[in-house]
């Protein structure tokens, strides 16, 4: 069945080093992938997305790209501050009986600091 | 429409007490989810509503756990007899119909059973 691995935290990065953030998963064919970001004690935002095989996700700096041949979709920013500090999920949908639900990797906790 | 509501914030209650969380989604979205997620891991898939249909119920959601959404608007997930082990972030998350499989979530509600 689909399943999504992560690179195991925390992260600790002095602000405007480079992140890389690992994700690789298992799936049927090639579904959507996408980042969520959890910032302390709030709910899920989604982060970016890809939607098929070489597209590049992208958004506040983050970016990541959807690899078939190596079944990732690293995180990646190349300058992080302090306000990236949060936990991020990677996840890929579940199609089931017509719909989608999400499975989740464990999430990555990244602090920042200054 | 500011996006996924989900009330209360906070609960805490005691062990065999009964609590009741709500859920008002997008409201544009027919596709309603409820996710729990217990610390350091990412959320895990509970329950699906299309309109006011409950179409699937993960093994997660034992006997004890209802959820209802009488009007394809709003949800409550309703816990009887609450356990210690049901201290969580719930999270709800709707999505469109309309192929698209990014969800949106809600705040949470984390539960904490003393």
């Amino acid at each position: 069945g689909n399943s999504v691995t992560q690179m195991e935290g925390p992260v600790t990065l002095s602000e405007e080093a480079f992140l890389t953030i690992n994700c690789t998963y298992t799936a049927t064919g090639y579904p959507s992938l996408f980042w969520y970001v959890q910032y302390p004690g709030e709910g899920l935002q989604l982060l970016l997305k890809a939607t098929k095989a070489d597209d590049k996700g992208s958004n506040k700096g983050f970016e990541a790209t959807y690899r078939k041949e190596t079944t990732s979709f690293h995180l990646e920013k190349g300058s992080v501050q302090v306000s990236d500090s949060a936990v991020y999920f990677c996840a890929l949908p579940l199609f089931s009986g017509g719909y989608n639900k999400l499975i989740f990797g464990a999430g990555t906790r990244l602090a920042v600091h200054p | 429409d500011t996006g996924v509501s989900q009330n209360p914030r906070h609960k805490i209650t005691k062990r065999g007490q009964n609590v009741t969380f709500r859920c008002d989604p997008i409201s544009e979205h027919n596709r309603l989810y409820w996710y729990r997620q217990t610390l350091g891991q990412g959320p895990e898939f509970l329950t699906y509503f299309q309109n006011e249909a409950q179409l699937e119920k993960s093994r997660l959601l034992s006997d004890r756990f209802s959820a209802e959404r009488p009007k394809g608007s709003f949800s409550t997930l309703e816990i009887q007899r609450t356990e210690q082990g049901d201290s969580a972030m719930y999270l709800c998350a709707s999505s469109s119909i309309q192929g698209r499989t990014e969800a949106f979530f809600g705040q949470g509600t984390r539960l904490t059973v003393v």
